[in-house]
């Protein structure tokens, strides 16, 4: 059972364009963070959220706590090749972690 | 970031040997952790140590071990490897509860042939 779906699995968009992506459950987290992935390398935390509502910027990228505290989204404005990567959300519940399987994202130059 | 590190980055070995994987952290947080990372599986948490000796396990701990016996070493053995244990093992560190996230190192990627 996937507690953690993310949406879309993959996206391919050119420089300059904004974006969005998904992290749902039906369960509540207790926190979530979003961590970036490249190749060949180890996930980075982005950032965490805790409160339901939370609203998080991080120069060109937003993230969001849903109300209810069972999703989140990532908000990328003007996308640049830099930001290319696999995307993951991570929620915090009863002690444990759960990965989302993640949103394989390409920016093209 | 040097703050954590795994070796070997590769390794390829073959069925039914032993294979010891290792993470050295220079942060001295109590908490690390081995996931490993497969397509369509996502990370998922073999094992994790909240102390030196102090381990438990995780969602797919069958057919690993681990062991702490330094504040800054957390080993992970397949005791006996197999095809089904190819992928790339994380090992990561938290300095508190798991609610901070997490620091990953590069990885291991483990090839059974």
């Amino acid at each position: 059972t996937q507690l953690l779906e993310q949406s879309p699995q993959f996206l391919s968009i050119q420089e300059g364009e904004n974006l969005t992506v998904y992290c749902n459950s039906s369960s509540v987290f207790s926190s979530l963070q979003w961590y970036r992935q490249e190749p060949g390398e180890g996930p980075v935390l982005l950032v965490t959220v805790v409160t339901g509502g939370e609203v998080k910027k991080l120069k060109r990228l937003t993230f969001q706590f849903g109300d209810a505290r069972k999703d989140s989204s990532l908000h990328i404005t003007a996308a640049q090749p830099g930001d290319t990567g696999l995307y993951l959300c991570a929620g915090e519940r009863a002690g444990k972690s759960t990965f989302g399987d993640g949103t394989t994202l390409t920016v093209k130059p | 970031d040097a703050g954590i590190t795994q070796s070997p980055r590769h390794k390829v070995t073959e069925t039914g040997t032993p294979v010891t994987l290792r993470c050295h952290q220079t942060e001295n947080h109590r908490y690390m952790y081995w996931y490993r990372q497969d397509p369509g599986h996502g990370l998922r948490l073999i094992h994790y140590s909240y102390g030196v000796k102090d381990t438990d396990k995780g969602e797919v701990s069958d057919g690993y071990s681990v062991s702490r016996s330094k504040t800054e070493d957390f080993l992970l053995t397949l005791e006996s490897a197999t095809s089904s244990q190819t992928s790339v093992y994380f090992c990561a560190i938290s300095e508190g509860d798991r609610e901070v996230g997490y620091t990953f190192g590069s990885g291991t990627r483990l090839t059974v042939v």
